[in-house]
């Protein structure tokens, strides 16, 4: 069975732009959850879907957003850049949003901003 | 509020040697935990979890960690360490009552020598 997979591996981008980030969950799997990997912050939650529906959501500002399709695909999207959220973004997916279940993680989106 | 602690940055041990990568956690309600792996430019690998039971958890690659509630510690520990093992090593613990969010500890990079 194929992993979670993220596209694109490496972004840039300048100040100011936007972007979107793209995540294919393991088959099967209806949860999706997004990551930020930061040296300083650590890993840090930005938000949970669970079947088209944000369920859980991060400390973070109103620039970062994401959804999620009715394959269960989902997307993130951060508009108006800041050299801060450099970072290696993470997508995880899991069978459902239950707490005892495993998340299991894709390879992840560096994304640099300049 | 929640939170992971794990209080080295760095665990250096020789080949064949026992290893333990220390884990201690505050959260309100039952927790879950996880212990998860990062090698260089890659996402997580998942090890192994505590969700209820036998204290004592088996995961992949001869990992294991010891579910110590007075303590409120979850520490990873295997026999005999390999050069391999070397990789940068995250504790996480989710809260029953939040859905799928993770909280993860800063990482303690594992440094195995021949």
């Amino acid at each position: 069975k194929a992993g979670v997979t993220q596209t694109p591996r490496y972004l840039i981008k300048t100040r100011g732009q936007q972007v979107t980030l793209s995540c294919s969950p393991i088959s099967g799997h209806r949860s999706v959850s997004w990551y930020q990997q930061t040296p300083g912050q650590g890993l840090q939650f930005l938000f949970e879907y669970f079947s088209e529906t944000q369920r859980n959501k991060g400390n973070f500002p109103g620039r970062f957003s994401g959804r999620q399709f009715s394959n269960s695909r989902s997307e993130m999207n951060v508009s108006t850049l800041e050299l801060g959220d450099s970072a290696l973004y993470l997508c995880a997916s899991s069978l459902d949003p239950g707490s005892a279940d495993t998340q299991y993680f894709g390879p992840g989106t560096r994304l640099t901003v300049l | 509020a929640q939170s992971v602690a794990q209080p080295e940055d760095q665990v250096n041990v020789a080949e064949g040697n026992p290893l333990t990568v220390k884990c201690t956690y505050s959260v309100s309600g039952n927790p879950y935990l996880f212990w998860y792996v990062q090698y260089p430019n890659r996402g997580l690998q998942f090890l192994l979890k505590y969700i209820t039971g036998d204290n004592l958890v088996k995961g992949s690659y001869g990992f294991e960690a010891e579910f110590n509630k007075s303590q409120t510690s979850f520490h990873l520990k295997k026999p005999s360490a390999l050069v391999s093992d070397s990789a940068l090593y995250f504790c996480a613990v989710r809260v029953g009552n939040q859905g799928g969010k993770l909280i993860f500890g800063q990482g303690t990079e594992l440094s195995v020598k021949p």
